[in-house]
């Protein structure tokens, strides 16, 4: 089992803040990193998957990046829009499934 | 659209009866996954099934056993539902593992009084 952390635990930004938050794991020794987004009243849904060390994503005004090396991947939301707003969670795919605790993330107008 | 059902959004059980939760997926997927969240500690794996007939503990199945008869059915079952197993439960499914991503059902707040 690998331990996947996540910080930091909640977050609360004002429209417009861009914002990033970290999953940080002890071990290269997974086949892939998967960021969701996880709404209140709704289910995940996959944002991003990444395998190789340098690994960068972009979906719209949010992106991932990769470091297996010295183990962690970064979130960014450029510019928070309320509808943001959610819990983000990194999982690491590897022989099992270690999911960190997530990141909650508030945006107020 | 993979879509991920599952057979209750709320449910409300006794100590000590026999649950059934009960989760379809359309999309021909292999791998079936049901996890509990809970407050502070996320998503923790109960079971998942790679094929059909075929099942793995996860990280907490003490008090869980699940089926898969069917490729796109999976259940999970609380044989004597306790008050510690009050929790909203969530279904997944996947093509495989490694890169491909796990399409969540809708969750189950199962209470047990």
């Amino acid at each position: 089992i690998l331990n996947v952390e996540q910080s930091p635990q909640s977050l609360h930004v004002q429209e417009g803040d861009s914002t990033n938050f970290t999953c940080s794991f002890p071990s290269s020794n997974f086949y892939a990193l998967h960021w969701y987004r996880w709404e209140t009243a709704k289910s995940p849904e996959a944002l991003f998957v990444m395998t190789l060390n340098g690994d960068e994503k972009k979906k719209g005004r949010i992106s991932a990046t990769l470091n297996t090396k010295e183990g962690y991947s970064y979130l960014y939301i450029k510019g928070s829009q309320p509808e943001d707003s959610a819990t983000y969670l990194c999982v690491l795919s590897g022989y099992a499934l270690n999911f960190g605790k997530g990141t909650s993330l508030l945006v107020t107008p | 659209d993979v879509k991920v059902t599952q057979s209750s959004r709320y449910l409300v059980k006794r100590t000590g009866e026999k649950v059934f939760l009960e989760c379809v997926q359309d999309m021909d997927h292999e791998n079936m996954f049901w996890y509990r969240q809970d407050p502070g500690l996320g998503l923790r794996l109960i079971y998942f099934s790679y094929d059909v007939k075929m099942k793995e503990k996860g990280d907490i199945p003490e008090g869980y056993s699940v089926s898969r008869e069917k490729k796109e059915r999976f259940s999970l079952i609380l044989e004597s539902a306790s008050t510690n197993q009050t929790s909203m439960y969530l279904c997944a499914s996947s093509l495989g593992t490694g890169t491909y991503e796990q399409y969540f059902g809708p969750g189950t707040r199962l209470t047990v009084t």
